[in-house]
């Protein structure tokens, strides 16, 4: 199974602030990665598609990047709304895996 | 609007079975691949297993095969997940979730909002 490795697995940072998550996968998946928010209490999200594509709706201060065994998942400013736990996800190979979470709070 | 409702979660005893189930509208169910993703409290997310539009053709993860069915009713616009030999390690939100393939990407884009299943003595 391809093992899918996120960090840092929690953050805090304030309103505004540029955030940035990794996800290392195990071994060269393309750019067959999506990533998903998770509010709390709440199913996830879908927010980012094929590494770099944002899904419809979503606002354009996240953003995705990366190809082969490196990603990153970017909110260029962040807003109070945003805390959740977002994960990566490779569709590369089944079964589909997920990293373990990354949780962002507010500083 | 796509709407997925999961139902047939509870307490259930080791070694025991539970069938989930999962309501879809909004969307022709017929065309799209639908999967099963778990989650423990506290936890990450897990994929369990995915069914083909047709049925044809179904796949797990490795921790439920031989112990968990997923099956479709499109004339009812039904997924299900058939759980048997349940174990503590079982439990979790499941949630059901829309698998969107367009040109070789994959994606969960819609997802319900999870069945509780608790495997405990």
């Amino acid at each position: 199974d391809i093992q899918m490795t996120q960090s840092p697995s929690s953050l805090s940072a304030s309103v505004g602030d540029r955030v940035t998550i990794t996800c290392q996968a195990s071994q060269d998946i393309s750019s067959y990665l999506n990533w998903y928010q998770q509010r709390p209490g709440k199913a996830p999200k879908l927010l980012i598609y094929d590494a770099s594509n944002l899904e419809t709706g979503v606002p354009s201060r996240f953003s995705g990047s990366g190809s082969g065994t490196v990603f990153t998942f970017t909110i260029s400013s962040l807003q109070p709304e945003d805390i959740a736990t977002y994960f990566c996800q490779q569709f590369d190979n089944l079964p589909y895996t997920f990293g373990q979470g990354t949780k962002l709070e507010i500083k | 609007e796509v709407q997925l409702v999961e139902s047939g979660g509870g307490l259930v005893q080791p070694g025991g079975s539970l069938r989930l189930s999962c309501a879809a509208s909004g969307f022709t169910f017929s065309s799209y691949y639908m999967s099963w993703v778990r989650q423990a409290p506290g936890k990450g997310l897990e994929w369990v297993a995915n069914i083909k539009p047709d049925g044809s053709e179904k796949y797990y993860v490795g921790s439920v095969k031989g112990r968990f069915t997923i099956s479709r009713d499109s004339a009812k616009n039904s997924l299900f997940l058939q759980m048997n030999s349940l174990r503590a390690e079982d439990t979790a939100v499941y949630y059901c979730a829309r698998e969107s393939r367009w040109r070789g990407s994959y994606r969960f884009d819609s997802w319900g909002q999870g069945t509780l299943v608790t495997v405990s003595s």
